[in-house]
């Protein structure tokens, strides 16, 4: 099947650092989404990319669709408390309604 | 306010017992998800509908089964609960047109004991 890694699997950082994520595929993908799962809530869709080499930004967020289409960043500058949660990279295949996610980084901010 | 709900928000069962978790959404959302959340794994998607009476088989679907009667449901029934479908389950929903967007409920948490 086709592999999906997301790294770091847990990060912790001091409040105002950037920070930054990653996920990459053995595959080509037609879209990147990155969503943040809060502490006992479901996830919410915060960035969606669909061509390769576009970069998005979001407020203090930033992602980016790799030129190879295998693979995505995020960025988040200036971290502040309530980025604490699970950030996951997820992605479409041609033609499917369907996400598949990846593992998921799990960010503390220390204050 | 349109929303999607899960009910119960937490279940203790015995092995063997049928279970079914309910998923409701306000937003007239032709696509509905089931995905089930355990350490390590991420999420990973159980079953799906793109509309009524449409259901399909996910990634981790052995044990599950889903019926589409109408557009805002979509319950989960588990067969015959065994230990490893102990996990935090996740419905979502999503529109024809922004079908990436997938809004999701606030999750249930099974035991199986």
């Amino acid at each position: 099947g086709q592999q999906l890694n997301q790294s770091p699997q847990s990060m912790f950082i001091q409040e105002g650092e950037d920070v930054s994520m990653n996920c990459t595929s053995s595959s080509i993908f037609n879209t990147w989404l990155w969503y943040k799962q809060d502490p006992g809530e479901g996830p919410v869709l915060l960035i969606a990319l669909y061509k390769a080499g576009e970069l998005t930004s979001n407020g203090r967020l930033t992602a980016q669709f790799g030129i190879t289409r295998k693979d995505s960043f995020l960025n988040i500058s200036a971290s502040i408390p309530s980025d604490v949660g699970i950030y996951f990279c997820a992605y479409s295949g041609a033609g499917s309604y369907q996400l598949t996610f990846g593992k998921g980084t799990k960010l503390s901010v220390i204050p | 306010d349109a929303e999607i709900t899960q009910s119960p928000r937490h279940k203790i069962t015995e092995t063997g017992r049928q279970v079914t978790l309910a998923c409701h959404q306000t937003w007239n959302h032709n696509n509905m998800f089931w995905y089930r959340q355990d350490l390590g794994h991420g999420l990973r998607l159980i079953h799906y509908s793109y509309g009524v009476q449409d259901t399909n088989k996910g990634e981790v679907s052995d044990g599950y089964s889903v019926s589409r009667s109408n557009t805002e449901d979509l319950p989960l029934t588990l067969e015959s609960a065994a230990s490893s479908q102990t996990s935090v389950y996740f419905c979502a929903s999503s529109e024809a047109g922004r079908w990436y967007e997938q809004y999701f409920g606030p999750g249930t948490r099974l035991t199986v004991t």
